[in-house]
């Protein structure tokens, strides 16, 4: 039973597209992330949400959209996709800032 | 600001060889929490510790052991005897505080290969 599972785990898609990638947490944590891994494996925040609530949105530019239906999910959609959007994305959650929880990642590739 | 510094891109040894991983941190909260995660290359995340601030004790698990050191503001890692399934890319993080507000700030990693 998946602690933080994301879905997909690869996609591929062609500039200008449009896509969604979906995070679910099982753990009943508060505060669900969105992290971005570039090809130097550098990993930085991009945004966080407190039960459904914005709480980090870290210079990301606005083509990329996430959504909290509730406090188990954290879905990020991204909009007319760009070269520099490959990278693998990490959902993540988290109880009081103390221990987090990683999903497997998904692998994007913008062709 | 929370910041978080692995000095060492790459490091290379062969099998059995005892390593050490640098991590130095900058926070301004006295309550924060470090944390050490391995990346194989299959590409999840492994949690591998967390350590309080309030925690100087050393801790050791199998061959793993972190020094945390807040005089320096380091936490370092140490592999003993290392194998090859250890090679992956190790990474020191820091999140202040505790809340919702929270995040995780991750250091740049440490490419880690053992050789036969």
């Amino acid at each position: 039973d998946t602690a933080v599972s994301q879905t997909p785990k690869y996609l591929v898609t062609q500039m200008g597209n449009d896509k969604s990638i979906k995070c679910e947490q099982n753990l009943g944590h508060d505060t669900m992330y969105w992290y971005k891994q570039d090809s130097k494996k550098f990993l930085k925040i991009m945004f966080s949400y407190n039960n459904k609530e914005l709480i980090i949105n870290e210079t990301v530019p606005n083509r990329f959209s996430p959504k909290s239906p509730d406090k188990a999910h954290l879905n990020l959609h991204i909009n007319s996709l760009e070269l520099g959007d490959s990278a693998v994305y990490f959902c993540a959650s988290s109880q009081e800032g103390i221990s987090y929880t990683f999903g497997s990642g998904t692998r994007l590739t913008v062709v | 600001a929370q910041k978080v510094t692995q000095a060492q891109t790459e490091i290379s040894v062969v099998e059995k060889e005892d390593v050490t991983l640098d991590c130095v941190y900058e926070t301004r909260d006295t309550t924060y929490y470090l944390f050490w995660y391995k990346q194989p290359p299959s590409g999840e995340l492994v949690f591998l510790i967390r350590r309080n601030s309030f925690d100087e004790q050393n801790e050791i698990s199998g061959r793993y052991s972190w020094n945390f050191q807040k005089s320096t503001s380091s936490f370092n890692f140490t592999i003993t005897a290392s194998q090859v399934v250890d090679s992956a890319v190790y990474f020191c993080a820091l999140s202040e505080g505790a809340g919702g507000g929270n995040k995780l700030t991750f250091g740049t990693g440490t490419q880690l290969k053992v050789e036969l």
